[in-house]
């Protein structure tokens, strides 16, 4: 069964550095999206990806966070100059789009830890 | 933010239905509503969803009343894995159109032994 692919399963790095989580979303999906989860609490929408540029963002997606899909299969979460609060969970997902009512699948995740 | 009620947490004794009530009373008539779980800070799974009708897959069963201002999500034979917090999302989904999914806290389900 096609599944989305995250890597690194955990990170650690040291606040200010900038750190690239990766995603390998389901190859004829169209939507993609990062959340994340930080521990305890909600899982959080960050971001939506379209045609290659983002279709919408939340509050938390700041100038700090980007997202890219640089070679078609990839897609990518940039945080610049990470921050003790970025410390999270952080899941990709993908979405066929091709017609109604179709699910998003969810990554196994990625845990940030900033130190 | 969400725009489904749940309670916080149930029980359910091992291999006995599980019945998770969701209350979503300002649905729109083009929303659906979609369930998913997770098992203790893994990703978020797909479980089911439905406009209106009631549906079944080899996971769960969805039912939705009438009115569509409320739902069950039935676990039929709940084993020990199905410990997990569950979350009823209420959200417009097509193809030209993306909504992106809203979580709510869920339920979380305690499959008792």
């Amino acid at each position: 069964e096609p599944e989305v692919t995250q890597t690194p399963s955990h990170q650690v790095t040291q606040m200010g550095q900038e750190v690239i989580l990766r995603c390998v979303p389901i190859s004829n999906h169209l939507y993609f999206y990062w959340y994340r989860q930080i521990l305890g609490q909600k899982v959080e929408f960050l971001v939506s990806f379209y045609n290659n540029e983002i279709s919408e963002k939340s509050e938390i997606f700041d100038d700090q966070f980007s997202v890219e899909r640089p070679d078609g299969s990839n897609f990518t979460l940039k945080i610049r100059s990470t921050k003790l609060e970025d410390s999270a969970m952080y899941f990709c997902a993908s979405r066929e789009g091709q017609g109604w009512g179709t699910e998003a699948f969810f990554g196994q995740g990625t845990r940030l830890t900033v130190v | 933010d969400a725009k489904t009620t749940q309670p916080t947490s149930m029980d359910c004794a091992e291999g006995r239905a599980a019945n998770l009530p969701c209350n979503h009373s300002t649905i729109s008539g083009n929303e659906y509503v979609y369930w998913y779980r997770q098992i203790h800070s893994q990703g978020p799974q797909y479980i089911i969803h439905g406009l209106k009708n009631n549906e079944t897959n080899e996971m769960a069963s969805l039912i939705i009343t009438e009115d569509r201002k409320s739902s069950t999500l039935i676990l039929p034979h709940a084993t020990l894995r199905d410990t997990a917090v569950y979350y009823c999302i209420v959200r417009v989904a097509n193809r030209n159109r993306d909504d992106k999914i809203i979580f709510g806290k869920g339920t979380r389900l305690h499959i008792l032994p």
